[in-house]
C-alpha cells in the first residue's frame, strides 16, 4: 500500500477563495508526523505545514491549515483566500517514527493553478 | 540563517564523468538528506545521515552513487561514472531530528549527455 496518497493530480480555484488539497496516508506507527511542502515553477521545495501524530489541535500557518482527521489518516491541506502565487506543486509527507525506523515518504504532488 | 545551501545550481556533464554534488546543511541541524526528483519516479530519498553517520543508504540507486558526511557542516553526493538516466534535480534536505521538519536546498539539476 501507499505511504502516501494524493489523488488529485491537478485543481484549479479561483483567486481570493478556498481550495482544499487532499492527502491520506497509512502507517501502523503511533508516532509520526505529517507535512506539507510547496514546490512553485522555480523548484525550490518550501514547507509549509506540520502536523504531529499525538497533536491534539488542527495546525494552521497563516492561510495555511491542516484538516487532520486521524481515524481516517487524512491530513488535508486548506489554503485560504488562494492567491496567484500559490500556483505551485503541493506534496505531503510523512515521518514514521523509531518504531517504523524513521522512514520518510513523498506523495505524488498535486498542481494547484490559482485563476485571476 | 542562510538555509541549506547547495552547489552547483546546475551541472551538464557527459556520460561516463564524474559528478560531485555539495551540501551545506543548515547550522546545528544534526540530519542530512539526498532526494532525486524526476518526473517519472518522483522525489525520491536517496540516503540519509545521522550525526553525520549514514542511517539509511537503501534509497541509493547502486554502486554508482556515494555519500558522506566528513563533518557536520558538508555532505557530497557523488556518481561516478555518470549515466543519461542519472538526470535529474537532487535536493539536500537537513534537520534537527527532534523536530522532524526537513529544510530544503535549492536543488541542482544534473544534465548527463
Amino acid at each position: 500500500a501507499q505511504k502516501i496518497t494524493q489523488t488529485q493530480p491537478g485543481m484549479f480555484v479561483q483567486e481570493k477563495e478556498a481550495v482544499t488539497l487532499d492527502c491520506t496516508y497509512d502507517t501502523s506507527d503511533p508516532s509520526y508526523g505529517l507535512f506539507w511542502y510547496k514546490q512553485p515553477s522555480s523548484g525550490e521545495m518550501i514547507f509549509l505545514i506540520y502536523q504531529g501524530s499525538y497533536d491534539q489541535q488542527n495546525a494552521t500557518e497563516g492561510r495555511y491549515s491542516l484538516n487532520f482527521q486521524k481515524a481516517r489518516k487524512s491530513a488535508n491541506l486548506v489554503i485560504s483566500a488562494s492567491q496567484l502565487g500559490d500556483s505551485a506543486m503541493y506534496f505531503c509527507a510523512m515521518r514514521e517514527g523509531p518504531l517504523a525506523g524513521n522512514q520518510f515518504y513523498f506523495g505524488t504532488g498535486t498542481s494547484l493553478t490559482v485563476i485571476p | 540563517d542562510a538555509g541549506v545551501i547547495q552547489s552547483p545550481r546546475h551541472e551538464v556533464t557527459e556520460m561516463g564523468q564524474e559528478v560531485t554534488l555539495r551540501c551545506k546543511p543548515i547550522s546545528g541541524h544534526n540530519s542530512l538528506f539526498w532526494y532525486r526528483q524526476t518526473m517519472m519516479r518522483g522525489l525520491e530519498l536517496l540516503i540519509y545521515f545521522n550525526n553525520n553517520v549514514p542511517i539509511d543508504d537503501s534509497g541509493m540507486p547502486e554502486d554508482r552513487f556515494s555519500a558522506k558526511m566528513p563533518n557536520a557542516s558538508f555532505s557530497t553526493l557523488k556518481i561516478q561514472p555518470s549515466e543519461p538516466r542519472d538526470s535529474a534535480v537532487y535536493f539536500c534536505a537537513s534537520s534537527l531530528m527532534a523536530k522532524n521538519i526537513q529544510y530544503f536546498g535549492a536543488g541542482t539539476r544534473l544534465s548527463v549527455l
